[in-house]
C-alpha cells in the first residue's frame, strides 16, 4: 500500500492554464505538506495544513490555492501557470506538525509548464 | 533566517569508498537536525536524525552527530555501495511550535562499482 500517493506523476500543460494536483495519505496522520523542488533540486516548503487547518504559508504566490477537503487528503490547484512554475511537487504527511514527528514524502508530480 | 548549507555535488565515488557529505547550518537557538535521501524517481524518505547537541544518529550504515560548537551535521558511511547513489539532504526544524523542514540543496552521490 502506497503510504503518500499523488497524482498526476507527470503534468504538462501550457502557460496561463489551471492545474491541479492531489495528494492523498493512508497513514492516518494529522499534518500535510506541499514542497516544491526546482530545477537545482532545491527544496521549499510551500504551505503545511494540521486537521484541515493552514498552519503555514510561506511566500508563495496567490496563484497557488491548497485546499485540504479532510485530513488524508491535501489538494494544490495553481492558477494561471507560469514557466517558473515548472518543478517537481512534493507532498508529505506526518503524525503531527512538531519536528519530533519524521515527514513521509510522496513520489513527487513533475510539472512542465511550456 | 533559518539555513543550512551543504557541499556542492556531484560527488562520484567507487564502491567500498568512504564517504563525507558535509552540512553545516544557521539557526535560533537548538533546531533537530536531519538527512533525507531522494533515490532515482522517488520521493524523499528520512535517514537519520538527531535532536540535540552531540546526538548520532545512524541507520543503514550512515551515520551523523550533531556538533553544536561548529553548527555542524556531517554526514559519514564507511564503505558506500552502488545502491547509497541518490541525492542527500540535511535539513533542518525548530523545535518550538509548526516550524517546517528547511533543507540544503541536495548533493547527488554517484556510486560506480
Amino acid at each position: 500500500d502506497t503510504a503518500v500517493s499523488q497524482t498526476p506523476k507527470y503534468l504538462v500543460t501550457q502557460m496561463g492554464n489551471d492545474k491541479s494536483i492531489k495528494c492523498e495519505q493512508n497513514l492516518g496522520h494529522d499534518t500535510m505538506y506541499w514542497y516544491k523542488q526546482d530545477s537545482k533540486k532545491f527544496l521549499k516548503i510551500m504551505f503545511s495544513y494540521n486537521n484541515k487547518e493552514l498552519i503555514i504559508n510561506e511566500t508563495v504566490p496567490n496563484r497557488f490555492s491548497p485546499k485540504s477537503p479532510d485530513k488524508a487528503h491535501l489538494n494544490l490547484h495553481i492558477n494561471s501557470l507560469e514557466l517558473g512554475d515548472s518543478a517537481v511537487y512534493f507532498c508529505a504527511s506526518s503524525q503531527g506538525p512538531d519536528s519530533i514527528y519524521e515527514q513521509y514524502f510522496g513520489p513527487g508530480t513533475r510539472l512542465t509548464v511550456t | 533566517g533559518d539555513s543550512v548549507t551543504q557541499m556542492e555535488g556531484p560527488v562520484t565515488l567507487s564502491e567500498e569508498a568512504f564517504l563525507t557529505i558535509n552540512c553545516t547550518y544557521t539557526a535560533t537557538g537548538y533546531p533537530s537536525l536531519f538527512w533525507y535521501v531522494q533515490y532515482p524517481g522517488e520521493g524523499l524518505q528520512l535517514l537519520l536524525k538527531a535532536t540535540k547537541a552531540d546526538d548520532k544518529g545512524s541507520n543503514k550504515g550512515f551515520e551523523a552527530t550533531y556538533r553544536k560548537e561548529t553548527t555542524s551535521f556531517h554526514l559519514e558511511k564507511g564503505s558506500v555501495q552502488v545502491s547509497d547513489s541518490a541525492v542527500y539532504f540535511c535539513a533542518l526544524s525548530r523545535n518550538s511550535g509548526n516550524t517546517p523542514l528547511v533543507f540544503g540543496k541536495g548533493t547527488r552521490l554517484s556510486v560506480i562499482a
